[in-house]
């Protein structure tokens, strides 16, 4: 089956860094990718979603000069988490519609912790 | 039984009882419904859809039923297995290119 492919799967930075976040889909290609953060015991919550060539749409109340995405190519969207706080610690997980199909059989990626310290 | 965490309820069941996981949705144009599973540090994994023009759907040991009165849907798995502890959720969607809304969870334990 198609597979997403998140890296790292967790991360440790300190507070004042960027780090970066990728998303691949290992067998498809996709137009289109969602970036979701998920807090401790909390349910998924949109960020943004990825567009391959353009520019990403964001979900309101989510600084997008913050969560930089860039979905340079079919296969690939990334999400930097510029000048990072301990309250942008969380679980980010991607997913991605095989291209041409409808979102809701979109395959999810295994997740990446980033802990900012 | 069933309890209500801080942020995530919890189900607490034997192995090879049923268990029924319930969501209420908030959107009456949602046209989608699906269930995930989510197991501890990893991404959800989709178990069982439904579209709004169906009450009830079929898969191996699951069922869904929605009641679009009410708004509700739920989860039912038959037999329940210590590998199907994980947290649950359901997401809906206005259309099938639309994106997805996801509802706060509930976390199933299955003691031996």
């Amino acid at each position: 089956g198609a597979v997403v492919s998140q890296h790292p799967s967790w991360v440790i930075c300190k507070s004042g860094t960027s780090v970066k976040i990728e998303c691949r889909s290992l067998d498809f290609q996709a137009t289109t990718m969602f970036w979701y953060r998920q807090f401790p015991k909390q349910s998924l919550m949109l960020m943004a979603t990825s567009n391959e060539g353009s520019k990403a749409t964001y979900e309101q109340g989510v600084e997008k000069d913050k969560f930089l995405i860039n979905h340079a190519s079919l296969t690939l969207s990334t999400l930097t988490v510029t000048s990072a706080h301990p309250e942008d610690s969380s679980f980010y997980i991607c997913s991605a519609p095989i291209a041409g199909t409808p979102n809701t059989e979109a395959f999810f990626g295994q997740g990446t912790r980033l802990t900012v310290v | 039984g069933e309890s209500v965490g801080l942020h995530l309820p919890t189900l607490s069941v034997q192995e090879g009882d049923n268990s029924i996981i319930n969501c209420a949705y908030s959107n009456s144009a949602s046209d989608y419904f699906i269930w995930y599973k989510q197991e501890s540090g990893k991404g959800p994994q989709f178990i069982i859809d439904i579209r709004s023009n169906m009450d009830k759907r079929q898969g191996q040991r699951v069922t869904v039923l929605l009641n679009k009165t009410v708004k509700h849907l739920s989860l039912q798995i038959a037999a329940t297995q210590p590998g199907d502890s994980a947290v649950y959720f359901c997401a809906e969607t206005p259309s099938g290119y639309s994106t997805l809304t996801f509802g706060k969870g509930t976390m199933l334990l299955v003691s031996p």
